[in-house]
């Protein structure tokens, strides 16, 4: 089953280091396709916060960073503010969907 | 201004039709490959489809295949989206956003405000 499975929620004090990881499978990430991140807040555009694993659009703090081991990755986030309370979702490329793949989202709160 | 603006979102009657339409500004469209992208209530973003830069090749979610028909017109600096046979799990967030870098390789740099579609009686 073609699936990036992302943790339901994570939360930090401000000033605080969090990690959201996503996981694939042989058909994604596990296929060595880049994975991408987006931020996304409630009634707005997503915004694209990491590309092809562990680059930064410019713009985007460097408190984000991107990492990639096997079939998992990781988006860090540290010196948590209360602005980054938002959703964030993984992305990547499915061969055997032929298409793109997005991971059930993390709603991150800053405590 | 580099930006993308959808419309065509409303309410509609299950199994009817509804077209969606982004438009572009501030850069050059037919030179990008461009999505679809909804968020139902509730729920995450999900892919719908994808249609590149000459409009050669379409790629669509099994959720939508066979119902829903994307497409581009370069000369007019649109994309749209033909949405048939439209039912409750419909209803969403439609987000239009723009392609860059390789078909598999790719991410998407560019999003829209979105428009809302409802499936409803």
């Amino acid at each position: 089953q073609s699936v990036l499975t992302q943790p339901p929620s994570v939360s930090g004090a401000p000033g605080q280091r969090v990690t959201i990881s996503c996981t694939g499978s042989s058909s994604n990430i596990g296929a060595n396709y880049d994975v991408h991140w987006y931020q996304h807040l409630p009634g707005t555009a997503p915004k694209l916060l990491i590309y092809a694993n562990t680059n930064r659009p410019s713009g985007v703090p460097d408190r984000f960073s991107g990492s990639k081991s096997g079939t998992s990755v990781s988006l860090a986030i540290t010196g948590l503010q209360a602005e980054d309370e938002a959703d964030y979702y993984c992305q990547s490329y499915d061969s055997s969907l032929s298409g793109s793949l997005f991971g059930g989202g993390t709603k991150l709160t800053v405590l | 201004q580099v930006q993308l603006v959808e419309s065509g979102g409303g309410v509609v009657q299950p199994g009817r039709s509804l077209r969606l339409s982004c438009v572009p500004s501030g850069f050059t469209f037919r030179n990008y490959g461009m999505h679809w992208v909804r968020q139902a209530p509730g729920k995450g973003l999900e892919w719908v489809a994808v249609i590149w830069y000459d409009g050669s090749n379409k790629y669509y979610a099994d959720a939508v295949k066979g119902r829903f028909t994307i497409s581009r017109d370069n000369s007019k600096n649109t994309l749209s989206l033909e949405m048939n046979s439209l039912r409750g799990e419909d209803t969403a967030v439609y987000y239009c956003a723009r392609h860059v870098g390789g078909f598999t390789s790719g991410y998407l740099d560019l999003w829209g405000q979105g428009t809302l579609v409802t499936v409803s009686s």
